[in-house]
């Protein structure tokens, strides 16, 4: 079966620090990857995927993440952060074999102090 | 219109009432998608309909009813809620075979009193 974890909960930073939210999966093949953005009473906004190819992967905002399959890892990054970036971010993995399934981590809290 | 749209965005409704959610997707995709998002809970996965079909139930209680008229609406029926029904309803689409990145609505956020 397969599973995401995002082990913090909650993570603070300042304004113009660095950013990397951690995201563990296990999946029994190549998976797809994704990680979405939630502000607050929103949907979920897509903010990058990998499949195949080059292991760091560009996204939106400023944001990427470096696909690492020895440690089934998938982190995502941004060299500073701003204000607007204070969201919930979920990671993703998917999909099964005959459905079109994801599934999704428990999500990690993003607060931005100034 | 683009995207995924999702009315009505605020509902409020009795234990007694019968209400509808609907969502509506503009990408031309052929597979649609319930999710139920409440406090402090992941995710949880209700419905999908792929072309029109359901294809899977997340062993979700009869008084939520899907409905998929056709590739670019769904619908949620809602009757005899529970206050533990009150989330955040997400409907969310992606084209079957290609990409599999799901794009979400807005949402729903209803309250059953």
């Amino acid at each position: 079966a397969q599973s995401v974890t995002q082990p913090d909960i909650h993570i603070t930073v300042s304004e113009g620090a660095s950013l990397e939210l951690r995201c563990n999966y296990s999946y029994g093949a190549t998976p797809y990857l994704f990680w979405y953005v939630q502000s607050p009473g929103q949907g979920l906004q897509l903010l990058l995927k990998y499949f195949s190819g080059d292991t760091l992967v560009q996204g939106i905002k400023g944001f990427e993440a470096e696909f690492k399959r020895s440690q089934s890892s998938f982190n995502l990054r941004k060299p500073s952060v701003h204000w607007s970036d204070a969201a919930e971010y979920f990671c993703a993995v998917g999909p099964l074999a005959g459905n079109e399934k994801l599934t999704f981590g428990t999500g990690t809290r993003l607060t931005i102090i100034p | 219109e683009t995207g995924v749209t999702q009315t009505p965005r605020h509902l409020v409704m009795g234990m007694t009432n019968k209400k509808s959610l609907k969502c509506e997707q503009h990408l031309g995709h052929n597979a649609m998608y319930w999710y139920k998002q409440s406090a402090k809970k992941p995710l949880e996965l209700m419905f999908v309909y792929n072309f029109k079909e359901q294809t899977e139930n997340n062993s979700v209680p009869s008084r939520f009813s899907p409905e998929c008229p056709n590739s670019s609406h769904l619908f949620l029926h809602l009757h005899t809620l529970q206050p533990e029904d009150s989330a955040l309803y997400l409907c969310a689409s992606s084209q079957p075979l290609q990409g599999r990145e799901q794009y979400f609505g807005p949402g729903t956020r209803l309250t059953v009193t």
